[in-house]
Order: structure tokens, then sequence, then C-alpha cells
């Protein structure tokens, strides 16, 4: 299993960004994901996650309207478009995969940075 | 409200066993959860996992030396023969139909 986040980077409050998430290694298609985010020297907080086919999506509640996570699995890809971004959205996003619910593998991260 | 608590710090000595705790909510206290483990300057690595029915299964690479078990709303990481490389931050988790919970780790010191 082979999760790489990219997209990350510096952007001014208020801005948007796009986090993608390149898997390989397994039938992404047969599995949920989830975006989970850690503020550098904190703890691990869950921020999205998504159905094997798409249909359901869930996400904290204090992503909810402004962040949106997709999928492609003709592409084995996830996404993270994260709108009017905040402070407190700095922090170290890593992509996962889901085996009964538990974030069984992970990606290395992507590092947002809101700041002006 | 679906909440996990641990211990904000542990530690042992080494070649010592340390039981990490994560205690479950009482509205959520027959809950699976899974472990995670953080070395220090690294991502996340998936454990084990503990289910409802007490069964738990674990990841390839995990050592036997790690285990799981559980008594009424608290969930326990036992750790065995502690190496070097034991120190780190742990993380328990848990689910509820789509939501995802961690609990806000427990920094594990080998001494």
């Amino acid at each position: 299993v082979h999760l790489v986040e990219s997209g990350g980077g510096l952007v001014q409050p208020g801005g948007s960004l796009r986090l993608s998430c390149a898997a390989s290694g397994f039938s992404f298609k047969d599995y949920w994901m989830s975006w989970v985010r850690q503020v550098p020297g904190k703890g691990l907080e869950w921020v999205a996650n998504i159905k094997e086919d798409g249909s359901e999506k869930y996400y904290i509640d204090s992503v909810k309207g402004r962040f949106t996570i997709s999928r492609d699995n003709d592409k084995n890809s996830l996404s993270l478009q994260m709108n009017s971004l905040r402070g407190d959205d700095t922090a170290i996003y890593y992509c996962a995969r889901e085996y009964q619910a538990a974030a069984a593998s992970w990606g290395q991260g992507t590092l947002v940075t809101v700041s002006s | 409200q679906l909440v996990l608590t641990q211990s904000p710090s542990a530690s042992a000595s080494l070649g010592a066993s340390v039981k990490l705790t994560c205690t479950l909510d009482s509205g959520h206290s027959t809950y699976g959860i899974a472990w995670h483990q953080q070395q220090p300057e690294k991502g996340p690595r998936y454990l084990m996992k503990l289910n409802t029915d007490g069964s738990h299964s674990k990841a390839g690479e995990t050592p036997d030396r790690f285990s799981v078990s559980s008594s009424g709303a608290e969930r326990y990481l036992t750790i065995s023969s502690l190496q070097s490389d034991d120190e780190a931050d742990y993380y328990c988790q848990t689910w509820d139909t789509g939501i995802r919970v961690f609990g806000g780790g427990t920094k594990l010191t080998v001494l």
C-alpha cells in the first residue's frame, strides 16, 4: 500500500487549496478513504472520509461547508478541496486507507499553512 | 458525543511492560477501537484493532509484543519487552457510522 499526498503549501486566510492523494498497491475502489490532520506537536484529528463509491461522505463539524472530499476510482486518487481556510486549519494532512473503519494505512502527509 | 480519553503520558523501563489505556465515553462503552503509533518526526502507523466482540487483528508488521484487551469502557494496549524505538505517541481511534474519532494520544517514554 502506497499513499502519496500532494498540494500542501502556504495560503492566506480565506484562500483555497486542493490536496490530492495518489494511491497504489491495493484496489482503491474497494476501500473507504479518510483525511486526517495534525497540528505540528499536537494530536491527530479526523477531517473527512468517503465511501468506496463516493456515495457517502462525512466531515468533522469544523470543516463542514468549507471542505469537500472526493475520489476518482479510475485514477486511484483522493482529493480534499479546502475553501475559506482559517489559521486553525494549519496542519499536516494525511491521507489514510480505512479497513473496517480503522485508518489502516497512512501516507507521509502534506503540510498546509494558513497565514498572511 | 463519541469521545476517547487517553492519559497524556506514560513511562516504563527498557525491557519492561507497559499498559496504555483508552477510555470510551459512557454512551459508547461497547465500541471497538484501533491503536496507532507515531514515532518522533514520523507519520502515524496502524498497529492493531480490537473489535466489539473482543476479537482483534494486527497489522502485518506489528510485533507480537503488542497486544490489546478491554474491560468495560476501557481499552488497553500492552507493550511487553519494551524497546527504545517503542518510545512514541500512541493514539486510539473509534468510529460510529461514518464518523471517526481519535483520542488525544499518550506519549510513551522508555526509560
